[in-house]
């Protein structure tokens, strides 16, 4: 079956960067583009940005863009998302997502653990 | 930019139908997806392509799109059905609704 295993929490002070993982097995890695959505305490969901694991192109919210680096690894069917200057309003939880079916992008079908991330001095 | 408007909350009785509506400009002309989160969980996809059900969603989940509404429709709503959920739709991006908080009591 799908399976998103993302890493585990992570706590970072102001200005300070994050690499979160999400490892993904049960299925045709390069086929599925993959989401990031991130969601902050008691508030809703948030789309990050999405990545095309064939060939690692990327789309990002305008949010943040010049903040957010989302890579991938075909070996070990593992995708990355880097989000830099992280403030307060940063902390959340950060969900990796993989697109419903092949070669799409507009709705998700499988959601990763979650990954709490907590910015705090 | 586009935006996908929910009530707050929804309450209904155990048995009960239960609509949750989702609305946007002209949303007919895009697919819409809903997203189930139960407290302290992950969301689950329970409907996409506005009315399509993913294997293991049981039947009692059913979607619908129509002008600038789309509606999520449980049918015999169970006390496990509490949970928030989400409507979502594409435009350039990935976009959210509010989210809803179904009661069930």
């Amino acid at each position: 079956q799908v399976l998103l295993v993302q890493s585990g929490a992570e706590m970072r002070k102001p200005g300070a960067s994050v690499n979160l993982s999400c490892k993904a097995s049960g299925y045709t890695f390069s086929s599925y583009y993959m989401h990031w959505v991130r969601q902050a305490p008691g508030q809703g969901l948030e789309w990050m940005g999405i990545i095309n694991p064939t060939g690692g192109s990327t789309n990002y919210a305008q949010k943040f863009q010049g903040r957010v680096n989302m890579t991938r690894d075909t070996s070990t069917s593992t995708v990355y998302m880097a989000l830099s200057g992280l403030t307060s309003d940063d902390t959340a939880v950060y969900y990796c997502a993989r697109a419903t079916a092949v070669k799409t992008m507009e709705s998700i079908g499988y959601w990763g653990q979650g990954i709490l991330v907590t910015v705090s001095s | 930019s586009y935006e996908l408007t929910q009530p707050p909350s929804v309450s209904v009785s155990p048995g009960q139908t239960a609509d949750i509506t989702c609305s946007g400009h002209k949303l007919v002309d895009k697919y819409v997806s809903w997203y189930q989160q139960r407290p302290g969980q992950s969301p689950v996809t329970v409907i996409y392509e506005d009315n399509k059900r993913p294997s293991g969603i049981p039947e009692r989940f059913s979607g619908s799109n129509s002008g600038n509404t789309a509606t999520l429709t449980i049918s015999g709503t169970q006390a496990m059905d509490e949970a928030d959920y989400y409507c979502q739709a594409w435009d350039s991006s990935i976009i959210f609704g509010g989210g809803t908080k179904l009661t069930v009591l």
